[in-house]
């Protein structure tokens, strides 16, 4: 069975600082790894993904994540954090690479930036 | 990214009632869509996975003939509540793939803030 794991409920961070929200994951096979954003009383928007390839992935609004294999990790950063980023943050995975195949979410990380 | 629209964003209904929640991919074909239920600072459950002329299949737990879902065509997906009680209030949130494209992301809706009352 695959898990995600979200280690921090909440994240505070001043702005202009650099933010890490950590993901770590748990799959029988080769991970498919996503991180999505939502806002209050909103559905999920899609950041970024890994499937393959380059460890460090890039994103929407700057963010960006690294797949680390060996310590079954994603962690989302950005360099420079905005007050526009706070919302909530979930990590998802996806073992099987079939049509229907389902995402595992984590429990979600509220990010709080301040000024 | 593709669109995916979800309406009602938000309905109140009386205990015992129905209630239909629809979601379309805008400019896409959703060959799978699936339903989540998110409680209040969780993470999301899935209740059930549907491809597009199939029934749905449901988590463990779920309820399908309190929850059923309709994926009659490629962008078109609804989930029902039937007979709701107070306990289905949650916020109800359906995304989408197109598994054909090899689109690895799912898309996801606004969702929809029910509360019965």
């Amino acid at each position: 069975a695959q898990s995600v794991a979200q280690p921090e409920d909440q994240v505070n961070v001043a702005e202009g600082n650099p933010l890490t929200v950590k993901c770590t994951y748990s799959v029988s096979g080769n991970p498919y790894l996503f991180w999505y954003v939502q806002y209050p009383n909103r559905g999920l928007q899609f950041l970024l993904k890994y499937i393959t390839g380059d460890n460090l992935v890039k994103g929407s609004y700057g963010f960006e994540a690294e797949f680390n294999k060996s310590q079954t990790s994603f962690h989302l950063k950005k360099p420079s954090a905005l007050v526009s980023d706070s919302a909530l943050y979930f990590c998802a995975v996806r073992d099987i690479p079939g049509t229907a195949s389902k995402l595992t979410f984590g429990t979600g990380t509220r990010l709080q930036v301040t000024l | 990214g593709a669109v995916v629209s979800q309406h009602p964003s938000w309905v109140i209904c009386k205990s015992g009632t129905s209630v239909k929640i629809e979601c379309r991919s805008l400019d896409f074909q959703a060959t799978t869509m699936f339903w989540y239920r998110q409680f209040p600072k969780q993470s999301l459950m899935l209740m059930a996975t549907s491809n597009e002329g199939s029934k749905a299949t449901y988590e463990q737990g779920v309820e399908k003939d309190k929850f059923l879902i309709n994926h009659a065509s490629l962008t078109l997906s609804t989930l029902t509540v039937t007979s709701a009680h107070p306990e289905d209030s949650s916020f109800y949130i359906c995304s989408a793939r197109d598994g054909r494209t090899g689109w690895t992301e799912a898309f996801f809706g606004q969702g929809t803030r029910l509360t019965v009352v």
